[in-house]
């Protein structure tokens, strides 16, 4: 079976400070993993995704995620926060197939202070 | 390029009467999700169409929810009767077929059953 983790359900950071969102996974097969954004009464925006290319993956606002495959990471960065990314963030494993399923992690909240 | 819509936005109902949802996805898209998310949680896939017909509803509670995309395009989720826990906010995604790694959300439809 294939799911995440998202090891902090809340994170708080200061503007221009780096942002760190972290995800593990497990999956018995080669995962595509993907980051979600959800901002409050919008749909989910998809920020970046891995399909198994290059292990850095740059996704819109600049962000960023790197797949580990030896620590079964896939961990969402930013180097300097804005306001306008407090949301919810939602990291995602798929498994590819004939009927591709997304199997999502449970978010993290992050909040961006003055 | 139009996104995903979804109406109505917002419903409030009473616990055993019924409820229904429409989704009109992107042009095109032959793919067609509904998802449960219920507050706390990721979103969970409740069901999956190719154009008419049905890829995976094995998470639909079928007593009770019904899902239909007559046409191949737009798409209907009910609700009969409606319990307290069915309160979450039900997004609908389209992709351009079962194998495409990217889905594209609506904005979804909360729901609040009292």
């Amino acid at each position: 079976a294939q799911s995440v983790t998202q090891l902090d359900s809340h994170v708080s950071v200061s503007e221009g400070t780096p942002v760190l969102l972290r995800c593990n996974y497990s999956s018995s097969y080669s995962p595509s993993l993907f980051w979600y954004v959800q901002h409050p009464n919008k749909g989910l925006q998809l920020l970046l995704k891995y399909t198994s290319a290059a292990t850095l993956v740059k996704g819109i606002n600049g962000f960023e995620a790197e797949f580990k495959k030896s620590e079964t990471s896939f961990h969402l960065t930013k180097p300097s926060a804005h306001m306008s990314d407090a949301a919810e963030y939602f990291c995602v494993v798929m498994l590819t197939g004939t009927a591709s399923k997304l199997t999502f992690g449970t978010g993290t909240r992050l909040q961006v202070t003055l | 390029e139009a996104g995903v819509a979804q109406s109505p936005r917002y419903k409030i109902i009473e616990k055993r009467q019924s409820v229904a949802f429409w989704c009109n996805p992107i042009s095109g898209h032959a793919t067609l999700y509904w998802y449960q998310q219920i507050l706390g949680q990721g979103p969970k896939l409740l069901i999956q169409f190719q154009n008419n017909g049905v890829v995976d509803d094995s998470q639909l509670p079928k007593d009770r929810f019904s899902a239909e995309r007559l046409k191949g395009v737009d798409s209907t989720l009910k609700i009969q009767p409606a319990k307290l826990e069915d309160s979450a906010v039900y997004l609908c995604a389209s992709s351009l077929s079962p194998e495409a790694d990217t889905q594209y959300f609506g904005p979804g439809t909360r729901l609040t059953v009292l």
